[in-house]
């Protein structure tokens, strides 16, 4: 069975460039997470999704972070303009539902350098 | 609030030894959900284990075991018969249960993790 996954795996832009993220999830899980993770930090939620609806974006800057799982399936992120902060791993992750021992599965990350 | 606190630093261990990585948190929900992750220089977070709170016995999976002391709300990973490949990052993380689908999984800041040959 596949993982979860992510593309690209490494993107470089300059600052205030736009950049997406792009993640398919494992086939059946329902629940879909988008996660940033700060060098030597843990993972921090950006959004979660249930189906096609975002159920928790309270996390998201909605300033300049968007994103969007129109069919209920893969998922963008996106981030326009970029900024020097943004530079971070965005990691996405599914599971089969949202109860709260349902274990989340990781892809492998988009690691994003902003110059 | 919940809160996960890792504060080792980094851990060494030797090829086929056991080590114990420290985990505890903190929460004002009775049920909880408590979970390992490992991550190698690559990126990806690896699921290894899972604890309930409610569950009557210490959680294993192979090589990996859950020392749970709910009272000191500790949940120490224990890898025994360490591989080099078991060098990496490792996070302990938790999601409280009654809230349901308004909790969200809090990731402590890791503990990097040292096989030596």
């Amino acid at each position: 069975e596949a993982g979860v996954v992510q593309s690209p795996r490494y993107k470089i832009i300059e600052k205030k460039q736009p950049v997406a993220f792009w993640c398919n999830p494992i086939s059946g899980h329902n629940t879909l997470y988008w996660y940033l993770q700060n060098l030597g930090q843990g993972p921090e939620l950006l959004i979660r999704y249930e189906n096609e609806e975002a159920v928790d974006d309270s996390q998201l800057p909605k300033d300049r972070f968007s994103a969007e799982r129109l069919k209920g399936v893969d998922s963008t992120l996106k981030i326009q303009p970029a900024e020097l902060g943004d530079s971070a791993v965005y990691l996405c992750a599914s599971s089969l539902g949202d109860r709260g021992h349902d274990t989340q599965y990781f892809g492998p990350g988009t690691r994003l350098t902003v110059l | 609030a919940q809160k996960i606190t890792q504060t080792q630093p980094g851990m060494f261990v030797q090829e086929k030894e056991a080590v114990t990585l420290d985990c505890t948190y903190d929460t004002s929900d009775p049920s909880y959900g408590l979970f390992w992750y490992k991550q190698p220089s690559s990126g990806e977070m690896i699921f290894l284990i899972y604890q309930g709170s409610y569950d009557q016995q210490n959680a294993t999976e192979g090589r990996y075991s859950l020392n749970f002391q709910k009272a000191r709300k500790s949940a120490n990973l224990v890898i025994s018969a360490s591989q080099l490949g078991d060098s990496a990052m490792y996070f302990c993380a938790m999601r409280e249960l009654r809230t349901g689908a308004n909790s969200k999984l809090t990731f402590g800041k890791g503990i990097t993790l040292s096989v030596r040959p």
